[in-house]
C-alpha cells in the first residue's frame, strides 16, 4: 500500500529556510495521484493546509503562506519537497505530507505521513 | 476564506452513549466538500468522512456524517474507548481548504 515519509531538519534558525521532503513509496507518484498536498499543526492547535502540487509540478498554495512557499516534485525519486523561506516561531509545527482521496484537487486527504516536526529557534 | 466552527470544544461521555459534534460554515461549501478526521495523540490525521457523509475506508459503521451547506453533524453512535480523540472537519470545496479548530472527545 501507499506510504509516505516526511524528512527533514527537525531544527531551523529564525529567517532560515525551511526544507521537507515527502517520499512516495508502494506506488507511483505519478499514477498513484494526481495531486499532493502539504498540512501542518502547531503544538497543541489545529490543522493548516499548507498547499497542493500536481504531480507535473503545477502549485497550488494557501494565500497566507504564499509568498514564502514553494513546492517541487522529482517524479524520479518518487519525492516531493516543501520550502518554507523566512521562518519564525510561528512556523514551529508538525509537517505533514499527504495524498487526496481521489487524487484530485477538490479532494479530502485520506493518506498522511506520520509528521515531522519541525522547530524554529536560534 | 471559509471559517469552520466546530462545538461543542470537548465531550466527555460515557462507553455506549452517543457523541453529535457539529461543524459550522462561515459560507456554503460547495458541493459538500466536507470531510471529517479523527486525531489520536501523536498520530496523523485519519480520514473517517468524506462528501460530507461518505465513510472512508475502514470507517466504522457507528460513525456517520450529515448536513449540507453551512451545518455539518458527526454523529458517533455508541461510543467505544477507542473513539477518544480529537475530531477536525474541513472544506475542501474552495481554496484554500481549511480546518475547523477541533472538538476533543474523551470517553469516561
Amino acid at each position: 500500500q501507499l506510504v509516505l515519509q516526511e524528512s527533514g531538519p527537525g531544527l531551523v534558525k529564525p529567517s532560515e529556510a525551511l526544507s521537507l521532503t515527502c517520499s512516495v513509496s508502494g506506488g507511483s507518484i505519478s499514477t498513484s495521484s494526481g495531486y499532493w498536498g502539504w498540512i501542518r499543526q502547531p503544538p497543541e492547535k489545529g490543522l493548516e493546509w499548507i498547499g497542493n502540487i500536481y504531480y507535473s509540478g503545477s502549485t497550488y498554495y494557501n494565500p497566507s503562506l504564499k509568498s514564502r512557499v514553494t513546492m517541487s516534485v522529482d517524479t524520479s525519486k518518487s519525492q516531493f519537497s516543501l520550502i518554507l523561506t523566512s521562518v519564525t516561531a510561528a512556523d514551529t509545527a508538525v509537517y505533514y505530507c499527504a495524498r487526496p482521496l481521489r487524487g484530485t484537487y477538490y479532494d479530502a486527504f485520506d493518506i498522511w505521513g506520520q509528521g515531522t516536526m519541525v522547530t524554529v529557534s536560534s | 476564506e471559509i471559517v469552520l466552527t466546530q462545538s461543542p470544544g470537548t465531550l466527555s461521555l460515557s462507553p455506549g452513549e452517543s457523541a453529535t459534534l457539529s461543524c459550522r460554515a462561515s459560507q456554503s461549501v460547495s458541493s459538500s466538500y466536507l470531510a471529517w478526521y479523527q486525531q489520536r495523540p501523536g498520530q496523523a490525521p485519519r480520514l473517517l468522512i468524506f462528501g460530507a457523509s461518505s465513510r472512508a475506508t475502514g470507517t466504522p459503521d457507528r460513525f456517520s456524517g450529515s448536513g449540507s451547506g453551512t451545518d455539518f453533524t458527526l454523529t458517533i453512535a455508541s461510543l467505544e474507548p477507542e473513539d477518544s480523540a480529537v475530531y477536525y472537519c474541513q472544506q475542501y470545496g474552495g481554496s484554500p481548504f481549511t480546518f475547523g479548530g477541533g472538538t476533543k472527545v474523551e470517553i469516561k
